[in-house]
């Protein structure tokens, strides 16, 4: 079975610091892609950034970048300089090469402080 | 370029009655993926359509709920006979094509409530 874990149900973060949010997953497939998505209070699922699984370089998109751990099946998402309108849940996703659908994580709910 | 649509944003059905949800994707794709969300919970795939077919449904419930793509018009998704746990937020993605490569990209989705 292909699951997705985020252990952090909820994090915190001060204005203009910098926050990594984490997720394992497991699955027996060796070409795949990882992403994170953004749901904000209206509910839009929004793509924030996505890993290609056979790529050794860890993605980034401005502010955001990830560590990308294929061994040990780890992909967690790091926010610099956090800004009030990165409040809302992160889900972390995958899908394989031999399926289309994407499976997510629990989510993680962020809160940033002033 | 519009998004995802999916109408209506909410929708509030009593119990035993129909719910159809609809989604209409990106221009130019014609890969339609439907996920639902209970609440404090993550997405849940329930099926996947390309336009007149049903690719995989491995995530949809055996019974009520069905989904189609026709040639023209928008994705529906149809609940029969609905019941309070499927109250839920119903979401659509759209891809251009088939398969890892391609990003899906999210409606807005459709809040559904049971009385």
């Amino acid at each position: 079975a292909q699951t997705v874990t985020q252990s952090q149900p909820e994090m915190s973060v001060q204005e203009a610091e910098t926050v990594t949010l984490s997720c394992t997953y497991d699955t027996s497939e060796s070409d795949y892609y990882l992403f994170w998505y953004k749901q904000p209070p209206s509910r839009q699922m929004i793509l924030v950034i996505r890993q290609e699984a056979y790529k050794q370089q860890n993605a980034t998109e401005n502010r955001f970048s990830v560590n990308f751990q294929k061994a040990a099946k780890s992909f967690s998402l790091k926010i610099s300089d956090s800004q009030l309108g990165d409040a809302a849940m992160y889900f972390c996703a995958f899908h394989t090469g031999t399926a289309s659908k994407l499976t997510f994580g629990t989510g993680t709910r962020l809160q940033v402080t002033l | 370029n519009a998004g995802v649509m999916q109408n209506p944003r909410h929708l509030v059905r009593r119990r035993g009655q129909e719910a159809r949800l609809r989604c209409s994707p990106m221009k130019g794709h014609s890969h339609v993926y439907w996920y639902r969300q209970l609440p404090e919970e993550g997405l849940k795939f329930m099926v996947y359509l390309q336009k007149e077919n049903i690719i995989d449904e491995s995530g949809m419930p055996k019974e009520r709920f069905s989904a189609e793509f026709p040639k023209e018009g928008p994705s529906i998704l149809r609940i029969q006979q609905v019941v309070r746990g499927d109250s839920a937020a119903y979401f659509c993605a759209s891809s251009p094509g088939p398969g890892w490569e391609n990003i899906q990209y999210f409606g807005a989705g459709t809040r559904l409530s049971v009385l």
